[in-house]
């Protein structure tokens, strides 16, 4: 049973620097989600996916930040000229079409911006 | 907008013990309800959910009651185990959206 799964899990970057990450969803699953989870706080959307459709997209989204997803299978989150406060651990989440569709998270990956 | 707030955290306990974390929300309609559970290393899990007013979600022992009139979802269980130790968030979904709000966590240890 392959869930879902992203990479890098850790990636630690200089200020300015530019940073992508990718998630591959569970294979039948057409919806995908991106949130940011902060220390001690729990996690916040992002943006989600309806197979390569972004439909929904967070204020939290800024122009810095771009996500795709362009054979509606894997996804990436590119984030150019980082922050500090862009250190955070990005979470990624996939899901069937129809109804109350559970949201099945992958591990994470942890951006640490020095 | 939509928002969960969870009881501060942590919480220990003693293994035997019952356990309550307590779960408010705000949201306009009806929301579904979750609890994930996140355990040490690992991702996020779906615990329980509830979708309609006075649904019961159950699952491992753990169960929590959608309450429309005190807006809450209340996780309970009536004996925890060491196992149990973890960090617990409780969301909701907007009827119609399909992005999850969460609250804080809480983090739980359960101490033998």
């Amino acid at each position: 049973d392959t869930g879902v799964s992203q990479d890098p899990r850790h990636k630690i970057t200089k200020r300015g620097q530019n940073v992508t990450f990718r998630c591959d969803p569970i294979s039948e699953h057409n919806r995908l989600y991106w949130y940011r989870q902060t220390l001690g706080q729990g996690p916040e959307f992002l943006t989600y996916f309806q197979n390569e459709a972004q439909l929904e997209k967070s204020r939290l989204l800024s122009d810095r930040f771009s996500a795709e997803r362009p054979k509606g299978s894997f996804s990436t989150l590119e984030i150019q000229r980082t922050e500090q406060g862009d250190s955070a651990m990005y979470l990624c989440a996939s899901s069937p079409f129809g109804g109350e569709s559970r949201q099945f998270f992958g591990p994470g990956t942890r951006l640490t911006v020095l | 907008g939509d928002s969960v707030t969870q009881m501060e955290g942590p919480v220990t306990l003693s293994e035997e013990a019952f356990l309550t974390i307590n779960c408010t929300y705000t949201a306009t309609g009806y929301p579904s309800l979750f609890w994930y559970v996140q355990y040490p290393g690992e991702g996020l899990q779906l615990l329980l959910k509830a979708t309609k007013a006075d649904d019961k979600g159950s699952n491992k022992g753990f169960e929590a009651t959608y309450r429309k009139e005190t807006t809450s979802f209340h996780l309970e269980k009536g004996s925890v185990q060491v196992s149990d130790s973890a960090v617990y968030f409780c969301a909701l979904s907007g009827k119609g959206a399909q992005k999850l709000v969460f609250g804080q966590g809480t983090r739980l240890t359960i101490n033998p």
